[in-house]
C-alpha cells in the first residue's frame, strides 16, 4: 500500500533555532518527492521538489534532502522565523498514470515561538 | 504565487441546503482537483479532470458532483448537504509536464454543515 508517513506530528521550536522534519514513503513507482507548506486556513504552497536523482534541494532556508535506497526524505529549516509556523506536508508522485497520482502525508505542525 | 481562486472562502450553511463551490484558475492548465482535508489530516483527492468535458471521482468517495465545461473553471456541487460534509475542500491545477505535476492549490473552502 503506497503510504507517506511524517514525524514528528508537531513541533514547537524557539525563534532563530533549526529544524529537521523527516518523512518515510512506501510509494512505487517513486516520480517524485515534494514538501509543501500549508499555513492555517490556507492552501499548501510547493517549497521544494526532487526526483529520484537529486540528494538535496535548497530554496533559502528550506533545505530538503531525498533518500531514495531508504525512501527517505527530510526537510531542513534554518534559523526559524515566526512565519515559518505551519503545517509541513510530505507529498510523494508516482509514475503509474498520466494523472500523476499525489500521496499525502498528514503534515507536521510546526511552531515558532519568539 | 499561482493564479488559482476559490470562493467563498468561509461557508455555513444549514442541512438539506444545494452549495455550489467555485475554483478558477488563469494558467490554462488542463488538470484540476478537488481535494477534501480535515483538521490534522492528509489531503484526499475526491474528483480530477483531464480537461473539458472530462470528469473523474477521486480516492475518497464523495456526494458532491463536479462539471468541467471551461477549462479555468471547476465548480464543485452538493446537492443536499449534511454535517458530515464539513471540512475544507481545497481546489488545485496542474500543468501538462507529466513528470513533474507540479500542483498549484487555492486558498481552500472552509465548509460548515449545520
Amino acid at each position: 500500500k503506497n503510504q507517506v508517513e511524517q514525524s514528528p506530528q508537531s513541533l514547537i521550536i524557539l525563534e532563530g533555532k533549526n529544524c529537521t522534519l523527516q518523512c518515510n514513503y512506501t510509494v512505487s513507482p517513486f516520480s517524485n518527492l515534494r514538501w509543501y507548506k500549508q499555513d492555517t486556513g490556507r492552501g499548501p504552497v510547493s517549497l521544494t521538489i526532487m526526483t529520484f536523482s537529486e540528494n538535496t534541494k535548497s530554496n533559502g532556508r528550506y533545505t530538503a534532502t531525498l533518500d531514495a535506497d531508504t525512501k527517505q526524505s527530510s526537510l531542513h529549516i534554518t534559523a526559524s522565523q515566526l512565519s515559518d509556523s505551519a503545517s509541513y506536508i510530505c507529498v510523494v508522485s508516482d509514475r503509474g498514470s498520466t494523472l500523476g497520482r499525489l500521496y499525502f502525508g498528514r503534515g507536521t505542525q510546526l511552531t515558532v515561538w519568539p | 504565487e499561482a493564479d488559482i481562486y476559490q470562493t467563498p472562502r468561509y461557508l455555513v450553511i444549514g442541512t438539506g441546503k444545494k452549495i455550489t463551490l467555485e475554483c478558477s484558475q488563469t494558467m490554462g492548465h488542463d488538470k484540476m482537483y478537488w481535494y477534501q482535508q480535515d483538521p490534522g489530516m492528509e489531503l484526499h483527492l475526491i474528483h480530477y479532470s483531464y480537461g473539458v468535458n472530462s470528469t473523474e471521482k477521486g480516492d475518497l468517495s464523495s456526494e458532491s458532483t463536479v462539471s468541467r465545461i471551461r477549462t479555468e473553471h471547476f465548480p464543485l456541487t452538493l446537492e443536499s448537504a449534511r454535517p458530515s460534509h464539513t471540512s475544507q475542500y481545497l481546489c488545485a491545477s496542474s500543468d501538462r509536464d507529466r513528470f513533474s505535476y507540479e500542483q498549484y492549490f487555492g486558498p481552500g473552502t472552509r465548509l460548515t454543515v449545520t
